[in-house]
């Protein structure tokens, strides 16, 4: 079955790290460009990172720049997303996605709460 | 930044009535356009990529058009199952940035 399957979500303190993984199945992950996207309660959608198929480049929005980090290991199937420095506005359902120019795969979300 | 603008925000049609939702992008994407359907605690579902072509298992009432910065997502015929929130993306080359519109609520009169 071709599917994405996050975890790592939870509830952190304001200034503290995680470390979001998403593996997929079904397909070779190695054939694609992935991403994040994130989820605010009730809000939009917002684009979070990007990495290429071979992970030779990397982008970040502008909100996480210098705060997050996107990799991934194409021989065990999985994409990682370290979040470091936490904030309140970080709080949201992060989505691993995979990209054919458009977004044609999503994982069901992993959600994030930062708090005290 | 490419900013993609949605209209309406909500959008309350009769069952089996036309649903019309629009996105219009701050420049030129050429067709680099797609649609999306997020229905309540669900992740979204690529309906429509490239402005017009259906996804994989999309029934046919779903329909996309436009080209440029004008860009059209038609419901013919609504039914009860397409309440949900729908969001235009865009994902030109360049910038290379991926950006998505604030959504269109839809909802049964």
């Amino acid at each position: 079955q071709v599917q994405l399957v996050e975890s790592g979500g939870g509830v952190v303190q304001p200034g503290r790290s995680l470390r979001l993984s998403c593996e997929a199945s079904g397909f070779a992950l190695s054939r694609y460009g992935m991403h994040w996207i994130r989820q605010a309660p009730g809000k939009g959608l917002e684009w979070v990172a990007v990495i290429w198929y071979d992970g030779s480049e990397k982008y970040y929005a502008d909100p996480v720049k210098g705060r997050f980090t996107i990799s991934r290991d194409n021989s065990k199937n999985t994409l990682s997303l370290q979040m470091s420095s936490l904030r309140g506005d970080d709080t949201a359902v992060y989505y691993c996605v995979r990209e054919a120019g458009h977004f044609d795969l999503w994982g069901q979300g992993t959600l994030v709460t930062v708090s005290s | 930044e490419i900013v993609m603008t949605q209209s309406p925000a909500t959008l309350s049609v009769s069952p089996g009535e036309r649903a019309t939702l629009s996105c219009r992008a701050s420049q030129s994407i050429t067709t680099n356009l797609a649609w999306y359907q997020q229905k309540p605690g669900q992740a979204p579902r690529l309906l429509i990529y490239g402005a017009s072509t259906r996804a994989t298992g999309i029934p046919a009432r779903f329909s996309g058009s436009g080209s440029g910065t004008e860009f059209t997502l038609t419901i013919s015929s609504l039914q009860s199952e397409d309440v949900a929130v729908y969001y235009c993306q865009q994902y030109n080359n360049w910038p290379l940035t991926w950006t998505f519109g604030l959504g269109t609520k839809v909802e049964v009169k």
